[in-house]
């Protein structure tokens, strides 16, 4: 059964510091999302992707966050400076076409650990 | 008032149990519905659409009645593997897909 990617499953890193999250969507999939979850809260969407640019994103989704699709198979979310409220687990999701109606399609999530 | 607000729970039910988990959604213009399970520390995973007219999926039941913005899940017969969050989900528009913050569910042998 295909399914979504994410690497790496935790991470550690110091304040400050750069983070890069891996997700490989499903591959006939044409919407790519970030979302996170910081411990015993709720999944929170940061942004959605399609045709190689941002179609959303939310208030979270400030200038510290990036994401990109730098080949025909990765999509990645960069944290340019991590703050310790950063910490939380980060979920990519895929989803074949756009519109509510379609499934979102989960990756095991990656955990970051901020200290 | 939040987006989107369910039953926090838990709910401890013997198994065998029917539970039913509430959700209410703020946007009157929201359009597309799910119920979503969440296993602990895993990611979430769709449950089922739910539908105008209602809609079931062996022992689960959705409904949905946009007139008080209310969504339920109905889970029939419980079973063990039921144990987990339930994420009640809304679409307003395009792919912002907002969730609850999810009701806990044990059932207990």
């Amino acid at each position: 059964e295909p399914e979504v990617t994410q690497t790496p499953s935790h991470q550690v890193t110091q304040m400050g510091q750069e983070v890069i999250l891996r997700c490989v969507p499903i591959s006939n999939h044409l919407y790519f999302y970030w979302y996170r979850q910081i411990l015993g809260q709720k999944v929170e969407f940061l942004v959605s992707f399609y045709n190689n640019e941002i179609s959303e994103k939310s208030e979270i989704f400030d200038d510290q966050f990036s994401v990109e699709r730098p080949d025909g198979s990765n999509f990645t979310l960069k944290i340019r400076s991590t703050k310790l409220e950063d910490s939380a687990m980060y979920f990519c999701a895929s989803s074949e076409a756009g519109g509510g109606a379609n499934e979102l399609f989960f990756g095991e999530g990656s955990r970051l650990t901020v200290l | 008032r939040k987006e989107v607000e369910q039953d926090p729970g838990p709910f401890n039910v013997p198994e065998g149990a029917t539970v039913a988990f509430n959700c209410t959604y703020s946007n009157s213009a929201s359009q597309s519905f799910f119920w979503y399970r969440q296993d602990c520390r895993k990611e979430p995973k769709l449950l089922m659409s739910v539908y105008s007219s209602g809609n079931e999926d062996g022992r689960f039941t959705a409904q949905l009645n946009r007139a008080s913005q209310y969504i339920s899940l109905l889970i029939r017969d419980s079973k063990l593997s039921d144990s987990a969050t339930y994420l009640c989900v809304v679409n307003n528009y395009g792919q912002n897909f907002v969730f609850g913050p999810g009701t806990r569910l044990s059932v207990l042998p």
